[in-house]
């Protein structure tokens, strides 16, 4: 059974950095895309990164580019999001999402529970 | 950025009824299309793929169809454990969501 475990969420302050990780078991985590998927507590999803399977090919929402930044380490099995410039608006919950195929095919077939983040004063 | 407008924002209905959400795409999307569940607390699931296609283990009372930049999930029969919350989800472009539908018990 394929598991995502999201850690890293905080409170922040406008304007500092927060950095995400996901651990994923259960799957050959290195044949795989993988997105980051946010929703703000109560409301709608919006796709915010995702990365290809060996990490040669990155996406980004138009709300997060050139903020956050991607990555990811196969050894460790992990998924990474670099969060820097953080907006009251970057608060919610954030998936770690694995894709069906080793591109970000939008294919979201794996969530984890979730890490929480807040930015705030 | 394509742009997904799904209808109606929440829906009451009894057990047996059939339920209708629909998704319309602000451009073409071909069957670019996913549907996913969230009941509550949890994290979203992926029901049906490229518009048709039910994921395995999805029971056969959900459909999904397409005509032209219009989409459709359809309950046939609703029952309890469907109570929560539908998005769709397109593909064609980067990825983008619709607004959700929450389904409960009237």
């Amino acid at each position: 059974e394929v598991q995502l475990v999201e850690s890293g969420g905080d409170l922040a302050q406008p304007g500092r950095s927060l950095r995400l990780s996901c651990v994923g078991s259960g799957l050959n985590f290195a044949d795989y895309g993988f997105s980051w998927v946010r929703q703000i507590p109560g409301k709608g999803l919006e796709w915010v990164s995702g990365v290809a399977w060996n990490g040669g090919v990155t996406g980004y929402a138009a709300s997060v580019r050139g903020r956050f930044i991607v990555s990811r380490d196969n050894a460790k099995n992990s998924l990474y999001l670099q969060m820097d410039s953080l907006r009251p608006d970057d608060t919610a919950l954030y998936y770690c999402v694995k894709d069906r195929t080793g591109d970000t095919d939008g294919y979201f077939e794996s969530w984890g529970q979730g890490t929480a983040v807040t930015v705030s004063s | 950025d394509v742009q997904m407008t799904q209808s109606p924002s929440s829906l009451s209905a009894s057990i047996g009824d059939r339920v209708t959400i629909t998704c319309q795409a602000s451009q073409g999307i071909s069957n670019r299309l996913n549907w996913y569940q969230q009941k509550p607390g949890k994290a979203p699931k992926l029901l049906i793929a490229d518009a048709s296609t039910l994921e395995a283990g999805v029971p056969a009372r959900f459909s999904g169809s397409r005509s032209g930049t219009d989409f459709t999930l359809t309950i046939s029969s609703l029952q309890p454990e469907d109570i929560g919350t539908y998005y769709c989800q397109q593909f064609d472009n980067l990825f983008s969501f619709g607004g959700g539908t929450k389904v409960d018990l009237k």
